[in-house]
């Protein structure tokens, strides 16, 4: 059964920082792209990074971009999102999720972990 | 960035009648290296994640039950509940990945009437 369980969330000061970590079972971890994507309370889903198998490739949305940074350790099945200079409309639900390499499409998230900043 | 535009904002339905949500993107999401459409359907219920229902616009995920359909290409989308059950409720996402960032609709909520 695959797995997602996203760690580390919690409450953060503007200007501080966060690493969040997921950590992936049930699938062969080193095939597959992963992506994060985060949900402001009772508001919609926006994507926030997404990196590739190798962890050679990223890509992120222009209000994280050179703020957060997406890593992966393929030895340990885990996905990181280092997040820094946090600010009140980074709050959110964070989500990891799974590319699905047949589709392509986002096919497994896990249940998320909340990131509130804060003063 | 490519805009998805989702209606209604909400929906409410009798029990056993149809459900059917749109969604248009700002550009076309239709690969022609292999003619699909990169469009994917998301339900999510009070307090869980999303759970992918449809992609490449009209193929049903494993598991998911036949009276959830999607339609269209292009730039034009639909998905269909043709028989709504209580089980249903909740807010239906459209969302491209033909390129990043992927982006989402707004969001359907799906309501019982």
């Amino acid at each position: 059964e695959v797995q997602l369980v996203e760690s580390g969330g919690g409450l953060v000061q503007p200007g501080g920082s966060l690493r969040l970590s997921c950590a992936a079972s049930g699938f062969n971890f080193t095939n597959y792209w992963m992506h994060w994507v985060r949900q402001a309370p009772g508001k919609g889903l926006v994507w926030v990074s997404r990196i590739d198998s190798a962890g050679k490739s990223t890509s992120y949305a222009d209000s994280v971009k050179g703020r957060f940074t997406i890593s992966r350790d393929n030895a340990k099945n885990t996905l990181y999102l280092q997040m820094n200079g946090l600010r009140a409309e980074d709050s959110a639900l964070y989500y990891c999720a799974r590319y699905n390499i047949g589709h392509h499409a986002v096919d497994y998230w896990g249940r998320g972990t909340l990131v509130t900043v804060s003063s | 960035d490519i805009v998805m535009t989702q209606s209604p904002d909400s929906l409410a339905v009798s029990l056993g009648e149809r459900a059917t949500i749109n969604c248009k993107s700002s550009q076309s999401i239709l690969y022609s290296s292999n003619n699909k459409d990169y469009l994917a359907w998301y339900q999510q219920k009070p307090g869980q994640p999303p759970k992918l229902l449809i992609y490449w616009a009209s193929t049903r995920e494993s598991g998911v039950p036949d009276r959830f359909s999607g339609s269209g290409s292009g730039t034009d989308f639909s998905l269909t509940i043709s028989s709504l059950q209580a089980d249903d409720v909740a807010v239906y996402y459209c969302q491209q990945y033909f390129t990043t960032p992927l982006t989402f609709g707004g969001g359907t909520k799906v309501e019982i009437k």
